[in-house]
């Protein structure tokens, strides 16, 4: 059973413009939030994260938005460009558990 | 130089075959997590060390074992290996607090 979900297996958008990677989840005791994002051949970098006692960070180019009640967040990217086509996974964490749980991951296609 | 080395990058090998793969890092860090992604599906914990006496299980680490043989080396053996074991295999690294950074990953195939 998965317990974070990445419903979305591609994703394209063009150059300049919003890109809104979205995941989900289901168990209510992650506290923490990672987003990672990873090219061929290369293993994942980390991108941003959140906790959960806030609803929003930023980070540049890079927002991530939380909404506990929906056990939904968002990655933002804008505006998005070539360098950022690659896959993006979310990741939840419990400080208690130690373990990062892992999403399958969203293919994001920039056009030029 | 890449902070966290994977050795080999990719293998083939055979049904039955004893495997280690190998990880070593140089940032420091003194925790360290064996991971493996399958087509598909997002990265799976194998193992974790927090230290060189601390070894834990992750979901999934029957059929596999490891050895922390020092802070910046921790390495992961299939002793008898089986086709579904085929699949991509992450070593990462973290201190306390921060995100963990990752090696850039062995392609294992079982034939």
């Amino acid at each position: 059973d998965q317990q974070v979900k990445q419903n979305s297996p591609s994703l394209s958008v063009q150059e300049g413009r919003i890109s809104i990677l979205n995941c989900d989840y289901t168990n209510s005791m992650f506290d923490y939030f990672l987003w990672y994002k990873k090219y061929p051949a290369e293993g994942p970098t980390f991108l941003i994260s959140i906790s959960s006692i806030k609803d929003k960070n930023e980070d540049g180019r890079f927002t991530v938005f939380l909404n506990k009640s929906a056990k939904h967040l968002s990655l933002h990217i804008v505006p998005s460009q070539p360098g950022d086509s690659a896959v993006y996974f979310c990741a939840a964490l419990m400080d208690s558990n130690y373990q990062l749980i892992w999403g399958a991951g969203t293919k994001l296609i920039i056009k030029p | 130089d890449a902070d966290v080395t994977q050795t080999p990058r990719n293998r083939i090998t055979k049904t039955g075959k004893r495997i280690m793969l190998e990880c070593s890092q140089t940032k420091g860090h003194d925790r360290m997590y064996w991971y493996r992604q399958d087509p598909g599906l997002g990265l799976q914990l194998i193992y974790y060390s927090f230290d060189v006496k601390d070894i834990n299980k992750g979901e999934i680490s029957d059929g596999y074992s490891v050895s922390r043989q020092a802070q910046a080396k921790f390495s992961l053996s299939l002793e008898s290996a089986i086709p579904n074991q085929t699949a991509l295999y992450f070593c990462a690294t973290s201190d306390q607090v921060g995100p963990q950074h990752f090696g850039d990953g062995t392609r294992l195939s079982i034939l």
